[in-house]
């Protein structure tokens, strides 16, 4: 199973938007509408932001959200602030061996 | 509050063994899906394992499968994650994770453990 794939890294200046692209195939992200996405601040543990492709958890800033087409799902972060700087990784339920896989990480940077 | 805190960590030889424990509290912790994730350094999350509630089913990723083994004690709250025949490869922090409320996700995450694996 390999990791879903996603931008190394994009930028954004605080106030616009930006979009993270996780691609991954008709076995998983194409097949499932289990679709998750996790912050990760440097040094710090993994966050929930989006479960279920579109779906915030309570406490999650409206200006995450997240959407899929086909075998490719979207996080955007809406109205950037710096306290977005962070890395993202997206995952998906798959129908192979293993259940779950993640993808490669974006780093995001407010410029 | 729901808490999970990892245990186990440390260094240890190339074809050694550790076996990693994850406490948690706050939850009825018999009625979920729990996960193991790690992350080498530097690098990305990679999904490692996962039981069901009453340990009956397991799943594995491919780097790890026939080498760990997961499991749980519901009786003491604590899932496990028992490594054997490591490898340098497999040196990263570990995660446990719960399943989020309705499934398919991880939520939340505890603070993690650290496994060395050197000579």
């Amino acid at each position: 199973q390999s990791a879903l794939t996603q931008p190394a890294s994009v930028s954004g200046s605080p106030g616009q938007s930006i979009t993270i692209s996780c691609t991954g195939t008709s076995s998983d992200v194409g097949n499932y509408n289990y679709v998750s996405w996790y912050q990760q601040h440097p040094g710090k543990t993994p966050k929930l932001i989006i479960y279920d492709v579109s779906n915030r958890p309570s406490g999650i800033s409206n200006r995450f959200s997240g959407s899929k087409s086909g075998s490719t799902a979207s996080l955007t972060i809406s109205g950037l602030q710096a306290e977005d700087e962070a890395d993202y990784y997206c995952n998906s339920y798959t129908s192979s061996s293993t259940p779950y896989v993640f993808g490669t990480g974006t780093k995001v940077t407010v410029l | 509050e729901v808490q999970l805190v990892e245990s186990g960590g440390g260094l240890v030889q190339p074809g050694g063994s550790l076996r990693l424990s994850c406490a948690a509290s706050g939850f009825t912790f018999s009625n979920y899906v729990m996960h193991w994730v790690r992350q080498a350094p530097g690098k990305g999350l990679e999904y490692v394992s996962s039981i069901l509630p009453n340990g009956d089913i397991t799943n594995y990723g491919n780097s790890v499968k026939g080498r760990f083994t997961i499991s749980r004690d519901n009786s003491k709250n604590t899932l496990y994650l028992q490594m054997d025949s490591l490898r340098v490869e497999d040196m990263a922090v570990y995660y446990c994770a719960r399943d989020k409320t309705g499934g398919f996700s991880f939520d939340p995450w505890g603070q993690g453990t650290l496994v060395t694996v050197s000579s």
